[in-house]
């Protein structure tokens, strides 16, 4: 019954390699958020879409390339991971006429 | 634009004290604001939310943070802290209304409860 939820948890990767992070929401919400913490714990937005689109991209390395098949799926493909990837990621939804977000459980990459 | 200023990167406080973490605020506009709290190797979850209607705002496990606008603060406060009060928490500012809106956090401020 998790509201957001992200694939995989952990993840584990050589540098170099693609990886992709899944998350969906089943709140009915038609604005979807990847936020990226650091090791310092700072937290910044990547990405928004609203129903599909893409509304926010935040000067992140275009190795990184959401998708968003539906208005409840948000994924994030990286391409030839750097060590610098290593991070928390946060999958966030909410609703446009609403004002709160919702995050997800975050997925923890560690690029080695 | 909109920022987030959490004054104090630690704060440390005994159980059962009072707890206090700042949080100012910058907005063009009237801001929603939000207290977020990260356990260690856990999600966000959200404690409270300002959204104009009262100034004192009440939360999950005892917390409340009043808006002060003259002051731009957010500040959270809790009368009696719990061991089980540690952890990273977050101060975060909306304008929400416009197509790019977000939500932009603080630093972070690690509370540490002292036995």
């Amino acid at each position: 019954d998790t509201a957001v939820s992200q694939t995989p948890k952990y993840l584990v990767t050589q540098m170099g390699n693609d990886k992709s992070i899944k998350c969906e929401q089943n709140l009915g919400h038609d604005t979807m958020y990847w936020y990226k913490q650091d090791s310092k714990k700072f937290l910044k937005i990547m990405f928004s879409y609203n129903n599909k689109e893409l509304i926010i991209n935040e000067t992140v390395p275009n190795r990184f390339s959401p998708k968003s098949p539906d208005k409840a799926h948000l994924n994030l493909h990286i391409n030839s991971l750097e060590l610098g990837d290593s991070a928390v990621y946060f999958c966030a939804s909410r609703i446009r006429s609403g004002n709160t977000i919702y995050f997800g459980e975050g997925s923890w990459l560690t690029v080695v | 634009a909109q920022s987030v200023t959490q004054l104090g990167s630690h704060v440390s406080v005994s159980e059962g004290a009072l707890v206090l973490l700042r949080c100012n605020y910058s907005s063009s506009v009237p801001p929603y604001l939000f207290w977020y709290v990260q356990y260690p190797n856990q999600g966000l979850q959200l404690l409270l939310k300002y959204t104009s209607a009262a100034t004192l705002v009440k939360g999950i496990n005892g917390f409340e943070a009043e808006f002060k606008k003259s002051e731009t603060s957010f500040h959270l406060t809790k009368p009696s802290a719990h061991m089980s009060d540690a952890a990273e928490y977050f101060c975060a500012v909306s304008e929400f209304g416009n197509r790019d809106d977000k939500i932009i956090f603080g630093k972070g401020t690690r509370l540490h409860i002292l036995p």
